[in-house]
């Protein structure tokens, strides 16, 4: 059966703080790893992953995806309390439709 | 340029009930897919619409069926509703294989 495991559930840091949020995968037929952030509503992409080892950057996040340990982090530097929400990894299949499998998402919590 | 938008934003419906979803894509996108997120948990894929067709199924029953209209918008429908029905109702459209899924805000159905 197709697996996305995320880690930790829930994390909790103070306002400056760097954080890694881990996906490990197990699938077949993988074609892309996305993250997505969520907030109260909708899941907002951040960053599609195709290729192992090249890191993909936007201001202070970035995430790269280890297609051979099947895993992915994704990494936020000086955190601020605007990052706090639900992180989604999400899986892409080569099944002849884009379907997403998710992990249980990470809640990111930013204290001041 | 309007994202993927879904209507309604909430719903209150009784056991045994029929309830009809309803999503516009973001502009450009012909590609549908329906998503269903209990609390606290990550997405589960229902199915994807692509040229007004059903291009794949997730792992629910057919009580839930759907439609994609020639202008690809698309419609949920969920029939005999029961209380674990209850959950967040998420669409994504996206313009094709390789392109990310972009989520609407999603509607909120209870289940009474």
């Amino acid at each position: 059966e197709d697996k996305v495991v995320q880690s930790p559930l829930s994390l909790v840091v103070h306002e400056g703080d760097t954080v890694t949020l881990n996906c490990s995968y197990e699938v077949t037929n993988f074609r892309s790893l996305l993250w997505y952030k969520q907030e109260k509503k909708a899941p907002t992409f951040l960053f599609m992953l195709t290729s192992s080892g090249i890191e993909k950057k936007s201001g202070r996040l970035s995430s790269i995806l280890d297609k051979k340990e099947l895993f992915s982090i994704l990494n936020i530097t000086a955190t601020q309390t605007g990052d706090s929400a639900v992180y989604l990894c999400a899986v892409e299949m080569i099944q002849g439709a884009q379907k997403l499998v998710f992990g249980q998402g990470t809640r990111l919590t930013i204290n001041p | 340029d309007a994202g993927v938008t879904q209507s309604p934003t909430h719903l209150i419906k009784t056991r045994g009930q029929q309830v009809t979803l309803r999503c516009s894509p973001k502009s450009g996108h012909d590609t549908v897919s329906w998503y269903q997120q209990a609390l606290g948990q990550g997405p589960q894929f229902i199915f994807q619409y692509y040229e007004e067709e059903e291009r794949q199924r997730g792992n629910f029953p057919d009580r839930f069926s759907g439609h994609q209209f020639p202008n690809y918008s698309s419609e949920l429908n969920v029939n005999a509703l029961l209380l674990g029905d209850s959950a967040l109702y998420l669409c994504a459209s996206s313009g094709g294989l390789g392109q990310p899924q972009h989520f609407g805000d999603g509607t909120r159905l209870s289940i009474l």
